[in-house]
């Protein structure tokens, strides 16, 4: 798996859109970059994934650098529901969630 | 659909005792993924199986967990004895079959407490 890093915390207004920033500088040509979110007593939901091209779907948008070495997680309109873990993975062979972001989102 | 459904959601038992966790998938999905998460670990992936059968199980602690998968709506997990170490919220996933290989539906979890 590529190493993924991620801020430990960020805060957004409510109905602002979050950005979600990640790095995977040593992913390879065929790594996919997926996005989950874990919100508190529930299962991890997958959101998200992408190669090459910026994604979107009914959640997210997934905005990846042309390097493919980071990338971007947008809520377009965040809400309180979206205060979660926000976890981006590279998986090689297995999923392996790090720490993810601990996304607050602000009344 | 109802999503991944597990039993039961809670379960608290004392050490030695064998425990049974019950999953059944997402109807159409051929594989099937079991985790803990604790807050040393993390989450951690035990088992997988497609098709109903185990692929890898290099996850799996030690022998005292077990893991079976008699038909396509359907597994558990078992840990004989348990012990407190075992403690944890235990995940069942699935996943559709031919979709893409991490694009996994995760269940409520069934949080374990071994006294």
């Amino acid at each position: 798996d590529a190493k993924t890093t991620q801020p430990p915390s960020m805060d957004c207004a409510e109905g602002r859109a979050a950005n979600l920033p990640c790095n995977h500088s040593t992913i390879s040509g065929n790594e996919y970059v997926y996005w989950y979110r874990q919100i508190h007593s529930q299962g991890p939901q997958y959101i998200i994934h992408g190669l090459k091209n910026n994604e979107t779907n009914e959640m997210a948008s997934l905005i990846i650098t042309e390097d493919r070495k980071s990338s971007t997680l947008i809520l377009p309109h965040a809400t309180l529901r979206d205060t979660a873990v926000y976890y981006c993975i590279a998986p090689d062979d297995k999923i392996i969630f790090g720490k993810g972001t601990r996304l607050h989102i602000l009344p | 659909d109802a999503g991944v459904i597990q039993s039961p959601r809670h379960e608290v038992t004392e050490m030695g005792q064998e425990v049974t966790l019950r999953c059944k998938p997402i109807s159409g999905h051929n594989s099937l993924f079991w985790y803990r998460q604790t807050m040393m670990r993390g989450l951690e992936l035990l088992i997988y199986f497609n098709n109903n059968v185990p692929i890898d199980d290099s996850g799996m602690p030690e022998d005292r967990f077990s893991a079976k998968m008699p038909n396509a709506s359907f597994s558990t997990l078992k840990i004989q004895p348990s012990e407190p170490r075992d403690s944890a919220v235990y995940f069942c996933a699935s996943r559709l079959a031919g979709g893409p290989p991490y694009e996994q539906y995760f269940g409520p979890g069934t949080r374990l407490t071994v006294t």
